[in-house]
């Protein structure tokens, strides 16, 4: 079946370091590909997503780019502030009328000033 | 900005009790949808609901669990006998529809079943 796996945690980085989260899926077809955000208190909340192959996703300064070929997702930002941390989600939504979000185990993020 | 909203944000309950999770979608939404996370492991679909029947449902959605929009506007999910197991955080979602779209979330409701 589809499944997510994704960088454990925690990450801890200082202000306006590079950030990646790695992010790998197992799917049949072409799964559609997201990164949700929840900050502290706050509900799952879309960062960026992209539908199909080489597609890339980006949003507040992360990209993310949908590669078929290593079947990842990876989660960048070239410099995190310490408004970033927060845990990082990355789910996939499988091929077709499937609409359920398959979750990898979330990452959390703390970024120090 | 249009939210997804739950109530009650936290919820004790005895083993065995019934719990009702209440949720409003967004407004012109047709699809709602149950996650959970239990403590340190992944999200996990539960339901998704559309035209006033469910979807699909995973295995965790038992005959313990049940969905229902009682109006124009809330969706709930009832527990009607708790376990200790079902102590989790609860989200509620909602999307727009057909094709690929994203899912609203709301906050999320910490059930704590004692």
């Amino acid at each position: 079946g589809n499944s997510v796996t994704q960088m454990e945690g925690p990450v801890t980085l200082s202000e306006e370091a590079f950030l990646t989260i790695n992010c790998t899926y197992t799917a049949t077809g072409y799964p559609s590909l997201f990164w949700y955000v929840q900050y502290p208190g706050e509900g799952l909340q879309l960062l960026l997503k992209a539908t199909k192959a080489d597609d890339k996703g980006s949003n507040k300064g992360f990209e993310a780019t949908y590669r078929k070929e290593t079947t990842s997702f990876h989660l960048e930002k070239g410099s995190v502030q310490v408004s970033d941390s927060a845990v990082y989600f990355c789910a996939l939504r499988g091929a077709g009328n499937n609409r359920k979000l398959i979750w990898g185990l979330g990452t959390s993020l703390a970024v120090n000033p | 900005e249009p939210e997804v909203t739950q109530t009650p944000s936290h919820q004790v309950t005895q083993m065995g009790q019934e719990v009702i999770l209440r949720c409003v979608p967004i407004s012109n939404h047709l699809y709602f949808y149950w996650y959970r996370q239990i403590l340190g492991q992944k999200v996990e679909f539960l339901v998704s609901f559309y035209n006033n029947e469910i979807s699909e449902k995973s295995e965790i959605f038992d005959d313990q669990f049940s969905v229902e929009r009682p109006d124009g506007s809330n969706f709930t999910l009832k527990i009607r006998s708790t376990k200790l197991e079902d102590s989790a955080m609860y989200f509620c979602a909602s999307s727009e529809e057909v094709r690929v779209t994203e899912a609203f979330f709301g906050q999320g409701t910490r059930l704590t079943v004692v």
